[in-house]
């Protein structure tokens, strides 16, 4: 079945600052990733979605890239703000299966 | 719109005991997944129903596992005698379709002693 691995354990940025979270999965039928942000003591709320009939979906300051190739997606997050400190989730799936999670990015904005 | 209701938000059961988890997805959405997080383990998979038909249950421990959706507004997990590595946030989740972002419950964080 499908293995999302997700780089970054934990990522600590200066506001203002841009982070990326890297992710890496292993079945090419996969065609949708998402994005999902964790705020401590909360549930997980979607943030941005691509599918792989792009490479590229911008959303404000969200930006996720996707290789298909190298079977990696990404997620840019530019001019970073206190709030966006969280546990970011990417996750992957193919067509009627579940979502599988990689396992969090602490991402922690400092001013 | 409430979003997904779980229910209860805290349990504690004695080792041996049966706990049973509520989930009322949102109106409308076909897919109910439910998930457990734990910090070792991450977000596991467990189960999903799509039109209230079990569609993926490999994620689910087998035996004393259980998930069940008898109409289109409820789930219902059931663990039969619960053991301490069960303890985790049971997470449920819905979407309007399997291939669309899910909207996730608060989850009931399950405490097994």
């Amino acid at each position: 079945g499908e293995k999302v691995e997700q780089h970054e354990s934990t990522l600590s940025v200066r506001e203002g600052d841009s982070a990326v979270i890297n992710c890496t999965y292993t079945d090419t039928a996969s065609s949708y990733f998402p994005w999902y942000k964790q705020e401590a003591g909360k549930s997980l709320h979607f943030v941005i979605d691509i599918r792989s009939n792009v490479d590229r979906k911008q959303s404000q300051r969200l930006t996720v890239l996707l290789d298909k190739k190298a079977k990696r997606f990404s997620l840019h997050i530019t001019a970073t703000q206190p709030e966006d400190s969280a546990i970011y989730f990417c996750a992957a799936s193919q067509g009627g299966r579940a979502l599988i999670f990689g396992t969090g990015t602490t991402v922690s904005v400092s001013p | 719109n409430a979003g997904v209701i779980q229910t209860p938000r805290h349990k504690v059961t004695g080792k041996g005991q049966e706990a049973t988890l509520w989930c009322e997805p949102i109106s409308g959405h076909s897919a109910v997944f439910w998930y457990r997080q734990t910090i070792v383990q991450g977000l596991e998979f467990l189960t999903y129903f799509r039109n209230q038909a079990p569609i993926d249950d490999s994620g689910m421990p087998k035996e004393r596992f259980s998930a069940q959706m008898p109409n289109q507004s409820h789930s219902t997990l059931k663990i039969q005698s619960t053991q301490p590595q069960d303890s985790a946030v049971y997470l449920c989740a819905s979407s309007l379709t399997t291939n669309s972002d899910y909207t996730f419950g608060s989850g009931t964080r399950l405490l097994v002693i």
